[in-house]
């Protein structure tokens, strides 16, 4: 099983491009959800999506842009990319069952914004 | 509001010593705690659990953590540290909220096992 699915696994980006991060997972799981990871900040929600067709503002949403037209997929977009930016993303996925459901991870992707 | 504390950023111990990685939580509400674990370039994975079932939670790889409310503590342990414990550990809290889970990470405790 491939669970969780991240592309591209690294990217460098110019100042003020855009990309686009694509998640896809296979375990039919209604919650998704968008991490950055920096050094001593541990992981911070960006944003997250609770089914087909919904997304919803994590603690650090700005700059950072979403869309989940498929319940396998979790796309994360950023329209101009600037080098705070620079981090690595993970994306993760939970069944609908309340807060004792575990997470399942991605292996990130690595973006660096020169 | 939620949050969690892990005490270290960088853990070392021996090879064969014990390992004790620390989590102190804050929760308005009865929280429920997680232990992950991220090794070097990849996603993280669950460790173990805790779900009021019982105070003392055993995960993979030989971890174990203990609930302790009057402490507001999580911490997790392993007798014996082997090499390939080498990684980072995070420990999480999550409670309902607006009919989600809200789940709150700390921020990381990166373990080094010395041969």
């Amino acid at each position: 099983n491939a669970g969780v699915t991240q592309t591209p696994k690294f990217r460098v980006l110019k100042t003020g491009q855009s990309m686009t991060l694509l998640c896809a997972q296979d375990m039919n799981h209604e919650y998704m959800y968008w991490y950055r990871q920096d050094p001593g900040m541990g992981l911070r929600l960006i944003h997250y999506s609770v089914g087909e067709g919904t997304t919803a503002k994590g603690e650090v949403p700005d700059g950072y842009n979403v869309s989940r037209l498929k319940k396998q997929n979790f796309l994360l977009g950023l329209e101009s990319a600037a080098p705070s930016q620079t981090s690595v993303y993970f994306c993760a996925s939970s069944l609908l069952r309340g807060p004792t459901t575990e997470a399942f991870f991605g292996q990130g992707t690595r973006l660096t914004v020169v | 509001a939620q949050s969690v504390t892990q005490l270290g950023s960088h853990v070392s111990v021996s090879e064969g010593a014990l390992v004790l990685l620390r989590c102190n939580y804050s929760s308005s509400v009865p929280p429920y705690l997680f232990w992950y674990v991220q090794y070097p370039n990849q996603g993280l994975q669950l460790l173990l659990k805790y779900t009021s079932a019982a105070t003392l939670v055993k995960g993979i790889n030989g971890f174990e953590a203990e609930f302790k409310k009057s402490e507001t503590s999580f911490h997790l342990t392993k007798p014996s540290a082997h090499m390939s414990d080498a990684a980072e550990y995070f420990c999480a809290v999550t409670i309902s909220s607006g009919g989600y889970q809200k789940v709150t990470f700390g921020t990381g405790t990166k373990l080094q096992v010395i041969p």
